[in-house]
């Protein structure tokens, strides 16, 4: 049963980047795209970002110009990066699974996710 | 981009009761909408995707209708697990996949 595993940096200061990754555990790599989310304490859920398996990317384009999402496909594992953060980015920040795209296509819901990573902007 | 509206915001239920809960659309998404559980502290779990599948290891008693703009998850006897907030999410329609503000189901 594939399981995300995720971790970095949780105490950022305005400007700098946030960076996390997210490991993935016992299931395929290949044929999926990748997503990260992330939700605002007391708040909904944000998609930022997704994906494939080549490297292909897109993002939530209220955060592109600041939101890089990498794969590194022999470690299993890819990354996001958010450059000058704000308060405004203080979040659990979540990886997530999308469904096979052999059967999906371009469709793209979240399953299973990690554990969240809490990251607060703070000065 | 597509707007997703959940309705009510907090629904109150005695074990046992049917839960009705809406999600709506603000462009037609098909059959293209997810549900989604949450309890306090964990990430948010898949139950439905494409308005009506059950995701793998879902009770039976969550069932989704619905198609075009207008979507209902019913859970038909709640437990006590299932106090949770649940979250609809378009696939239909990206960049970017959105989601509804949520329906927390509390005990009446």
């Amino acid at each position: 049963q594939v399981q995300l595993h995720q971790w970095g940096a949780g105490l950022l200061k305005p400007s700098e980047t946030l960076s996390l990754t997210c490991g993935v555990f016992g299931g395929p790599f290949t044929d999926y795209n990748w997503n990260w989310i992330r939700q605002p304490p007391g708040k909904g859920l944000e998609w930022i970002g997704e994906i494939m398996h080549s490297g292909s990317t897109n993002y939530n384009p209220s955060l592109k110009s600041r939101v890089t999402v990498s794969i590194d496909t022999s470690q299993n594992q890819f990354s996001l990066k958010l450059t000058s953060v704000t308060a405004a980015d203080t979040a659990m920040y979540f990886c997530a699974r999308g469904p096979p795209i052999a059967a999906a296509g371009r469709f793209n819901w979240f399953d299973p996710w990690g554990q969240g990573t809490p990251v607060t902007v703070s000065s | 981009e597509i707007v997703m509206t959940q309705s009510p915001a907090t629904l109150s239920v005695s074990p046992g009761e049917r839960a009705t809960l809406s999600c709506r659309a603000s462009q037609s998404i098909s059959r293209n909408l997810a549900w989604y559980q949450q309890k306090p502290g964990q990430a948010p779990r898949l139950l439905i995707y494409g308005a009506s599948t059950r995701a793998t290891g879902i009770p039976a008693r969550f069932s989704g209708s619905g198609s075009g703009t207008d979507f209902t998850l019913t859970i038909s006897s709640l437990q006590s697990d299932d106090f949770a907030v649940y979250y609809c999410q378009q696939h239909n329609d990206w960049p970017p996949w959105t989601f509804g503000q949520g329906t927390k189901v509390d005990l009446k």
